[in-house]
């Protein structure tokens, strides 16, 4: 299936360090949403973003919609031991349908 | 956010068994749900989209046939696999979205097949 170009791949932090990963994509897309899956759990929701341009905060988590609406990026400031897990980026395109394609996944890891 | 259950949380099943998984949205009505299939340190692979009432979508090379949809009500979609096989193990994950909403995941089901 179609898959959303994440990077990094991979990270290890020092904790109090601030993150950034990004998507991108050819395609253009209507929405981004970011997830954070822990181990054995399904992905948990933290920032939706709806229009280009738009940059939107959680807590610590900030997140943009790219003018081109072909990418994206989170960033993770002041970054603790618990933002430990895989983050994936997941864009709706403009085709109609109101399925999500997921980034191939950041894996984030904080040494404290 | 809206909350979505999955039952049951793991599964271990013999060789050319079936395995019915569920998934429910608790607090919201959802026309259309959507089932994932995950590998080990792999992302999300959309498997097929659940439409209430009508047939699943599935996505290319997607057994219809061996993955079986049924979205019976606005709150319940339940994937079953059919005889099921040890390459068929994996963590299924499904997700639903109240209307003009985002998508929110289950807890999903790891299905091991012996």
């Amino acid at each position: 299936g179609q898959q959303l170009n994440q990077s990094p791949q991979s990270m290890f932090i020092q904790e109090g360090e601030d993150v950034s990963m990004n998507c991108t994509s050819s395609s253009i897309f209507n929405t981004w949403l970011w997830y954070k899956q822990e181990p054995g759990e399904g992905p948990v929701l933290l920032i939706a973003l709806y229009k280009a341009g738009e940059l939107t905060s959680n807590g610590r988590l900030t997140a943009q919609f790219g003018i081109t609406r072909k990418d994206s990026f989170l960033n993770i400031s002041a970054s603790i031991p618990s933002d430990v897990g895989i983050y994936f980026c997941a864009g709706q395109p403009v085709s109609g349908t109101y399925k999500y394609i997921f980034g191939t996944g950041t894996r984030l890891k904080v040494l404290a | 956010g809206a909350v979505v259950s999955q039952h049951p949380s793991r599964v271990i099943c013999k060789s050319g068994t079936s395995v019915k998984i569920e998934c429910r949205s608790l607090d919201f009505q959802a026309t259309t749900m959507f089932w994932y299939r995950q590998f080990p340190k792999q992302s999300l692979m959309l498997m097929a989209t659940s439409n209430e009432g009508s047939k699943a979508t599935y996505e290319q090379g997607v057994e219809k046939d061996k993955f079986l949809i049924n979205h019976a009500s606005l709150t319940l979609s339940t994937l079953t696999v059919t005889s099921a096989h040890p390459e068929d193990s994996s963590f299924y994950i499904c997700s639903a979205s109240p209307p003009e909403d985002e998508q929110f995941f289950g807890p999903g089901t790891r299905l091991t097949v012996l």
